[in-house]
Parts: structure tokens; C-alpha cells; sequence
């Protein structure tokens, strides 16, 4: 059985701090790593789909890198901001079929 | 900006009665997916579909079905709904190719059997 772990779980941070978090995934068989932003009421939205180890991947203050041969990725939020407060969900695609195995998901919240 | 469309948002019914969840695509794309999710769990794909006529159950194992009868329509069916099928259904698709393409999601549906 596939595994995807995501930590921590939650995380409460003040407007302006910087912060991270953990997925990691099987580090055999590696094809491709996602992630994606899921803000309450709306439908999840891809922020990068990472499949190069060393993989790093930018889009505004959100950075994602990649470690295959180790099994992990790192999502970093640059001074976060209440419009950051979601839940970050990675998820490992397993094989070639497309597939994907989510972990549980870490939920931020940005206090103004 | 939703290219991904999910009916109905809410749905609360009581048991015995048969229920579809639509979901339907204007992007062309012939992946398709349903998913699971439980308070507080992860995302489970419960079907998944590669093109017309092509259904495939997930790994998570579900009482429902589904069919794919043209290219952006993959409703998903409970014939006869029971209170432990209470949960919210997301539906997804991706297009073919390598394996760079992200899933586009839709709202989900938030099915409550009573």
C-alpha cells in the first residue's frame, strides 16, 4: 500500500511569517509529485506538478522542491498572507496510470 | 474560473432513494476521476475513466458506478443510498500525455444520506 504523509497536520502563523511544510512519498517508482491549494467552499487548484529530482518550482511567494531519491518535497510560503489560508494537499502519482495517492492535507492559517 | 462542473453542490435525501452526481467538462480532456473524502481524510479515488467507454473502480472500494458515454460528461451513480454513504464526491479530469498534466477539480458535492 502507497503512502503519502504530509506534515505538520495544521499550522497557525502570523501574517508576514514564512513557513513550510512536508509530503513525503515512496521513493521508488517515482514518476511524479503534485500539489495543490484547496480553499474552503472552492475546488482544489494545481500549484505544481514536479517530476525532475532537484525539481524547484516557484509561482509568486509559493516554492516547491524535490527530493526523489529521498521520498520528499517541501512546499515554502514567503510571508504568508490571510489570502494563503488553506489546505495544502500533496499527492504521488502512482506509476503511469495517472492516479494519484493524496496524504491528508496540511491546513494554514493566516492571522491578519 | 471553473472548466469543471459538479451538480448538485448539496444534496440531502434519505435512504433507499437512487442517486446521480453529475460532472461534466468543457476542456476536452479524456481522464477523468471521482473522489472520496471523509471529514479529516484524505482524498480517495473511487473510479477513474481514460476516454469513451473506458471505467475503472480506484483504489478505495465503492458501492457506486459510473459511465462514460461521451467525452465530458462521467456521472457517477448510488442505485440505492444508505446513511455510510455520506461523504463528499469531487470530480476531476486531466489531460493525456506526460506526466505533467495536474488534475482541474471540480466544487465537489457534499451528499448527506439520512
Amino acid at each position: 500500500i502507497l503512502n503519502v504523509e504530509q506534515s505538520p497536520q495544521s499550522l497557525h502563523v502570523q501574517e508576514g511569517d514564512s513557513t513550510n511544510f512536508t509530503c513525503s512519498f515512496p521513493s521508488s517508482n517515482f514518476y511524479a509529485l503534485h500539489w495543490y491549494r484547496w480553499e474552503t467552499a472552492k475546488s482544489p487548484e494545481a500549484l505544481f506538478v514536479m517530476t525532475l529530482n532537484g525539481d524547484e518550482k516557484k509561482k509568486g511567494r509559493i516554492s516547491a522542491t524535490l527530493n526523489t531519491k529521498e521520498g520528499y518535497s517541501y512546499l515554502y510560503i514567503k510571508g504568508s498572507q490571510p489570502e494563503d489560508s488553506a489546505t495544502y494537499l500533496c499527492a504521488f502519482l502512482q506509476g503511469n496510470t495517472g492516479k494519484l495517492i493524496f496524504g491528508q492535507g496540511t491546513t494554514l492559517q493566516v492571522k491578519p | 474560473e471553473a472548466d469543471i462542473y459538479q451538480t448538485p453542490r448539496y444534496l440531502v435525501i434519505g435512504t433507499g432513494k437512487k442517486i446521480t452526481l453529475e460532472c461534466s467538462q468543457t476542456m476536452g480532456h479524456d481522464k477523468m476521476y471521482w473522489y472520496q473524502q471523509d471529514p479529516g481524510m484524505e482524498l480517495h479515488l473511487i473510479h477513474y475513466s481514460y476516454g469513451v467507454n473506458s471505467t475503472e473502480k480506484g483504489d478505495l472500494s465503492s458501492e457506486s458506478t459510473v459511465s462514460r458515454i461521451r467525452t465530458e460528461h462521467f456521472p457517477l451513480t448510488l442505485e440505492s443510498a444508505r446513511p455510510s454513504h455520506t461523504s463528499q464526491y469531487l470530480c476531476a479530469s486531466s489531460a493525456s500525455g506526460q506526466y505533467n498534466q495536474p488534475q482541474h477539480f471540480g466544487d465537489g458535492t457534499r451528499l448527506s444520506i439520512l
